[in-house]
């Protein structure tokens, strides 16, 4: 079974500083991935998505990220942490057999100005 | 403009009154899906639709039914809703299973 998980439950970061959100996943073939979040009191927007190709790949809001399959990994960077960043992030990855896509718990961002 | 849309946004209900809530989408998607969203638990799928008439339960769908008989709406009925049931809600929408998500803005529910 496909699992996704996010290890961090909170990241607390200064304004202008990097980021890394990390996700790692558990699935059986090549993986379509994405990155969600989450503003207080809004639906999930997709940051960016994972299908094939470049590794790295870039999303809105000067979000990228990285697949790695040898670390089972597509961790979230951000070079510099803006404060409206400020939300919760979800990674997820696409359903295979199973029809029902699977979403990490979440990893709340913090930022302090 | 492209959305997802869910109705009511907010809904205050007590034990065993039968809800229902909308979602439609306008973007022609075949797959949707309900979720919900409690603190600590992230997202678990309740039930999904590959196309019209076609649906399936997700990780969580005791208490729950839906319905797909047009392609643009699936709304979740909850027959004798119970205050475990207190929760916010997400409707979403696909192109296919595999692809990114089209998420609703999301309808908070209590039930006392």
């Amino acid at each position: 079974a496909q699992s996704v998980t996010q290890p961090d439950i909170h990241i607390t970061v200064s304004e202008g500083a990097s980021l890394e959100l990390r996700c790692n996943y558990s699935y059986g073939a090549t993986p379509y991935l994405f990155w969600y979040v989450q503003s207080p009191g809004q639906g999930l927007q997709l940051l960016l998505k994972y299908f094939s190709g470049d590794t790295l790949v870039q999303g809105i809001k000067g979000f990228e990220a990285e697949f790695k399959r040898s670390q089972s990994s597509f961790n979230l960077r951000k070079p510099s942490v803006h404060w409206s960043d400020a939300a919760e992030y979800f990674c997820a990855v696409g359903a295979g057999g199973s029809y029902i896509p699977t979403f990490g718990r979440g990893t709340s961002l913090i930022v302090h100005p | 403009e492209a959305q997802v849309t869910q109705n009511p946004r907010y809904l205050i209900t007590v034990t065993g009154k039968k809800l229902t809530v909308t979602c439609s989408q306008n973007m022609n998607h075949e797959y949707m899906s309900w979720y919900r969203q409690d603190p600590g638990l992230g997202l678990r799928q309740i039930y999904y639709s590959m196309n019209v008439e076609v649906t399936d339960k997700g990780d969580v769908p005791e208490g729950y039914k839906v319905s797909r008989k047009e392609k643009r709406n699936f709304p979740l009925i909850l027959e004798s809703p119970s205050p475990n049931q207190t929760s916010l809600y997400f409707c979403a929408s696909s192109l296919s299973v595999q692809y990114e998500q089209y998420f609703g803005p999301g309808t908070r529910l209590t039930v006392t």
